[in-house]
C-alpha cells in the first residue's frame, strides 16, 4: 500500500524558515517523480514544485520560485521542501503527491499545516 | 501562464447526471486530470488522461476533452460525491513548465 505522510509543519514568523518532509513506502520511490502541492485555508490547489525521480528536472511555481527548494533522497525514501523567506501568503496545509505518469498525482499525503504569521 | 476555468458551483438532485467543466485554451491537446476533495481530506484522483479511471474509482466517473473544454461527467450521483473537484493539465507551452489547476467546482447534492 501506498503512504506518504509529512510532516515538519508549524508555526513560524514571517521571513522565517522551514523545512517539510515526506517518508514514502509501498512502492519503489527512486522510480517515480514527485510533487508538492499546497492549499490555503478555504482556497483551491496550488502546485508548488515537482522533482524527477533522479532529481535531474526540478520545477517551481513562480509564487515560490528562489524562496523555496525541493530535493529528495531516495536511499532514504524521502521527499523535502526547504522553504525560507516564508510569507503570510505560504500559510496552507501542504500535501507531498506521488506521480503514476507525468504530472498526473495518483496518491497524496494527508498535509502538514504551515503557518507563517506574528 | 495557462489559466483554466471551472465553474465555482454546480448543483445536481441524486440519481441525476452531473457535468463539471474545465476550460482552457486548446485544451483538447492536453490530458486533463480530475480530481476529488472531501472536507478535511487529501485528493483523490478520479479521472486522468481526460477519460481513463484509476482502479477503484466508480463507473459513473467519466471525463471527456475537446477543443477549449475537459468534461467531467458524475452519472446517478450520490450524496457522497458531494465534494470540491479540480482540473489538472501539465502545461509545457511556456518558459517556466509546471502543473496548472483549476479553480475548482464544489458539488452540491440536494
Amino acid at each position: 500500500e501506498v503512504q506518504l505522510v509529512e510532516s515538519g509543519g508549524g508555526l513560524v514568523q514571517p521571513g522565517g524558515s522551514l523545512r517539510l518532509s515526506c517518508a514514502a513506502s509501498g512502492f519503489t520511490f527512486s522510480s517515480y517523480s514527485m510533487n508538492w502541492v499546497r492549499q490555503a485555508p478555504g482556497k483551491g490547489l496550488e502546485w508548488v514544485s515537482y522533482i524527477s525521480s533522479s532529481s535531474s528536472t526540478i520545477y517551481y511555481a513562480d509564487s515560490v520560485k528562489g524562496r523555496f527548494t525541493i530535493s529528495r533522497d531516495n536511499a532514504k525514501n524521502s521527499l523535502y521542501l526547504q522553504m525560507n523567506s516564508l510569507r503570510d501568503e505560504d500559510t496552507a496545509v501542504y500535501y507531498c503527491a506521488k506521480n503514476v505518469e507525468m504530472a498526473t498525482m495518483g496518491y497524496w499525503g494527508q498535509g502538514t499545516l504551515v503557518t507563517v504569521s506574528s | 501562464s495557462y489559466v483554466l476555468t471551472q465553474p465555482p458551483s454546480v448543483s445536481v438532485a441524486p440519481g441525476q447526471t452531473a457535468r463539471i467543466t474545465c476550460g482552457g485554451n486548446n485544451i483538447g491537446s492536453k490530458s486533463v486530470h480530475w480530481y476529488q476533495q472531501k472536507p478535511g481530506q487529501a485528493p483523490v484522483l478520479v479521472v486522468y488522461d481526460d477519460s481513463d479511471r484509476p482502479s477503484g474509482i466508480p463507473e459513473r466517473f467519466s471525463g471527456s476533452n475537446s477543443g477549449n473544454t475537459a468534461t467531467l461527467t458524475i452519472s446517478r450521483v450520490e450524496a457522497g460525491d458531494e465534494a470540491d473537484y479540480y482540473c489538472q493539465v501539465w502545461d509545457s507551452s511556456s518558459d517556466h513548465p509546471g502543473v496548472v489547476f483549476g479553480g475548482g467546482t464544489k458539488l452540491t447534492v440536494l
